[in-house]
């Protein structure tokens, strides 16, 4: 059984870097037809794609937060991490990192249980 | 990137009711569409992919329909544990994108 498990600072300064780590137990990040991706959800808000990686290395953003993302994975330790920089109040949310399937290609999803970050001084 | 909108945003309904609920594109997106359900303080959790098809362990009385720019869920008896908020995906063009959810309560 897969299992997502996010780690990192709960708290952020306006004008700093968020880090969060995904630690993947049970599995491999190395699928082909999977998103290995972050996902965040504001306060009582909905869903937006922060950005994945694919089993070959690529990384794809969006484009909305390209500017400010990255995200790169350690296979030696089954991780893959996102960084936001030039944080701000709009980017306080609960922070999910998830192995998605393609909407097309039959897969289970899994998900880590979320993270609330929250960027205050 | 794509704009997915979802119709109602939020309804209230009964038990052994039947909902449905609406998304739609703003371009054509084939079937390459998901539909995700969040309970609160929750991961969402897949329920139907490719538009149609139902995610393995799934209840039946969930069913997705619709290609293109139109496609709906539909909880064929609305049980307890179904309140919850409902997410369309669509992953045709990158960015992923999904609606703005529609929130399932409990009349």
């Amino acid at each position: 059984q897969l299992q997502l498990q996010e780690s990192g600072p709960g708290l952020v300064k306006p004008s700093e870097t968020l880090s969060l780590t995904c630690t993947v137990s049970g599995g491999s990040i190395s699928s082909s037809s999977y998103y290995w991706g972050w996902i965040r959800q504001p306060p009582g808000k909905g869903l937006e794609w922060i950005g994945s990686i694919y089993y070959s290395g690529s990384t794809y953003y969006n484009p909305s937060l390209k500017s400010r993302v990255t995200i790169s994975v350690d296979t030696s330790k089954n991780q893959f991490s996102l960084k936001l920089s030039s944080v701000t109040a709009a980017d306080t949310a609960v922070y999910y990192c998830a192995r998605l399937p393609m909407t097309t290609v039959p897969g289970d999803d899994y998900w880590g249980q979320g993270t609330l970050v929250t960027v205050s001084s | 990137a794509i704009q997915m909108t979802q119709s109602p945003s939020s309804l209230s309904a009964s038990v052994g009711d039947r909902v449905t609920i609406t998304c739609r594109a703003s371009q054509g997106i084939r079937n390459d569409l998901g539909w995700y359900q969040q309970k609160p303080g929750k991961a969402p959790k897949l329920l139907i992919y490719a538009a149609s098809s139902l995610q393995s362990g799934v209840p039946s009385r969930f069913s997705g329909s619709g290609s293109g720019t139109d496609f709906t869920l539909t909880i064929s008896s609305l049980q307890p544990e179904d309140f919850a908020t409902y997410y369309c995906l669509q992953d045709y063009n990158y960015p992923p994108t999904f609606g703005p959810g529609t929130k399932v309560d409990i009349k």
